[in-house]
C-alpha cells in the first residue's frame, strides 16, 4: 500500500514568487491536511480538506491557500513568497469518521527555501 | 487555547536503558493523542495512537499512556537502541477540531553506544 506522496521534495524560490506543492494521500483516505514546520515555530497546522471542502484553517495569512480534487489529491499554494516561508511543508492523510480524526499518516515533506 | 508541551527538549541515554518521554496538554476535550518519530530532514512516522477512551497502547518496545484528567501522556521506550535516536513528537486532536493536530515541540533523543 503506497504511502503519502509529496512533490516536489525540494525547491528553491525567490522572494515574491509563488509556489505550488502537491500531495497524494493514501488510497481510500479522503482527508488531507497540511502543516508547516520551522525550527522556530515547530509544526503548525495550515488547513484540512475533506471531500474537496476546506474543513479547518490555521492562523496563516491569505497568501497560503489550498484545494482538493475529486481524487482526494491536494495542492497548496503560497503566493508572494517571503523569506519566512522557508520551511518543511508536510502533508498528512487520514480517514474522517463521523467528523473526527483517526490515525494520520505523513509524507516526507516538501522542503522550500526562499532566497 | 489548546497547547501541547513536551519535556525534556533533549535527552541522551546509554544503550539498553528504559526511558520515558512526557507530553502534557491543556484542553481536556482531547479526542486522541498520537506519538510520532521524526528523523533529520524526514517526514513523521506514526508510532502509536491512543483514543481518549483508552488508557494505553503498546507496539513492540513502545508503550504510550493517556491520562485525560491530568492532561498527560507518556511514551515509554524499553531497552533503547541507537536506532531509536530521533525526535519524538506528540500531537493531540481535540473535539470539534477534525483532523487538526496540535503538536508539541518534541523531544530530541540520542541513544549512545
Amino acid at each position: 500500500k503506497a504511502g503519502v506522496t509529496q512533490t516536489p521534495r525540494y525547491l528553491i524560490k525567490t522572494r515574491g514568487q509563488q509556489v505550488t506543492l502537491s500531495c497524494s494521500p493514501i488510497s481510500g483516505h479522503r482527508s488531507v491536511s497540511w502543516y508547516q514546520q520551522t525550527p522556530g515555530q515547530g509544526l503548525q497546522f495550515l488547513f484540512e480538506y475533506f471531500s474537496e471542502t476546506q474543513r479547518n484553517k490555521g492562523n496563516f495569512p491569505g497568501r497560503f491557500s489550498g484545494r482538493q480534487f475529486s481524487n482526494s489529491r491536494s495542492e497548496m499554494n503560497v503566493s508572494t513568497l517571503e523569506l519566512g516561508d522557508s520551511a518543511l511543508y508536510l502533508c498528512a492523510s487520514g480517514l474522517r469518521l463521523a467528523g473526527m480524526t483517526g490515525e494520520l499518516f505523513f509524507g516526507e515533506g516538501s522542503r522550500l527555501t526562499v532566497l | 487555547k489548546q497547547e501541547v508541551t513536551q519535556i525534556p527538549a533533549a535527552l541522551s541515554v546509554p544503550e539498553g536503558e528504559n526511558l520515558v518521554l512526557n507530553c502534557s496538554f491543556t484542553d481536556s476535550a482531547i479526542y486522541n493523542l498520537q506519538w510520532f518519530r521524526q528523523d533529520p530532514g524526514k517526514g513523521l512516522t506514526s508510532l502509536l495512537l491512543i483514543q481518549s477512551s483508552q488508557r494505553e497502547q503498546t507496539s513492540g518496545r513502545l508503550n504510550a499512556s493517556l491520562d485525560k484528567s491530568s492532561g498527560r501522556s507518556t511514551l515509554y521506550i524499553a531497552a533503547s537502541q541507537p536506532g531509536d535516536s530521533a525526535t519524538y513528537l506528540c500531537a493531540g486532536a481535540f473535539t470539534g477540531g477534525g483532523n487538526k493536530l496540535t503538536f508539541g515541540t518534541g523531544t530530541q533523543l540520542k541513544v549512545e553506544l
